[in-house]
């Protein structure tokens, strides 16, 4: 069955320090999701991409978040400088009809 | 905005039935999804229903939809306890998720 593969599955970083996250999607889902996740929250919305093109950024701290899906596949979040309260679960998810999937996300700790 | 509420804890007793609730603003969104979490792990799709739909079953799982109401139930059977996860209601367009629901399950 094909999956979402992100990496890594766990960071730990240095706050200020650059952090990146990759994610592969199912081939063939135009639509791709990156969320953020806190402990003890639902998943919010960080960047939506329809292939190339950001859908929705609204909700990303532009000043230090910035995303990319050059090739409108596989997709980088990047996180610069890195705060202590960036610690959180990072979820991508695709969407190539109906149903949408999520891969396993990355766990951020930022210390 | 977009908006998905739900009520946060659940406890049932392995083989009741378990319903949790869910509350949405966006009356457009064309399917409502529910998925459950895992400790750790990503979000898996348990099933989903379209708008015009009231009701879906599958398996142990029925899903009611009053879109009068905008409220969206998902009602486990004969509840296992490795049923016990966090589950969420989403809504289609910008895939918009509420707080979730921890189910508990004791033996």
């Amino acid at each position: 069955e094909a999956e979402v593969a992100q990496s890594p599955r766990y960071k730990i970083t240095e706050k200020s320090q650059a952090v990146a996250f990759w994610c592969d999607p199912i081939s063939g889902h135009a639509t791709l999701y990156w969320y953020r996740q806190i402990l003890g929250q639902g998943p919010e919305l960080l960047v939506q991409f329809q292939d190339e093109s950001v859908v929705d950024d609204s909700q990303l701290p532009k000043d230090r978040f910035s995303a990319e899906r050059l090739k409108g596949v596989d997709s980088t979040l990047k996180i610069q400088p890195a705060e202590l309260g960036d610690s959180a679960m990072y979820l991508c998810a695709c969407q190539g009809g109906t149903e949408a999937f999520f891969g396993q996300g990355t766990r951020l700790t930022v210390v | 905005g977009e908006d998905v509420e739900q009520s946060l804890f659940l406890s049932v007793r392995e083989g009741d039935s378990s319903v949790i609730n869910c509350t949405y603003t966006d009356s457009s969104s064309t399917y409502l999804y529910w998925y459950k979490q895992e400790p750790g792990a990503g979000l898996q799709l348990l099933t989903y229903i379209f708008s015009n739909m009231d009701m879906k079953q599958d398996q142990r799982l029925t899903v009611l939809l009053n879109k009068k109401d905008k409220h969206l139930s998902l009602r486990i059977a004969d509840t296992q306890t490795g049923d016990s996860a966090i589950y969420f209601c989403a809504e289609k367009g910008k895939l918009i998720f509420g707080q979730g629901t921890e189910l508990s399950v004791k033996p």
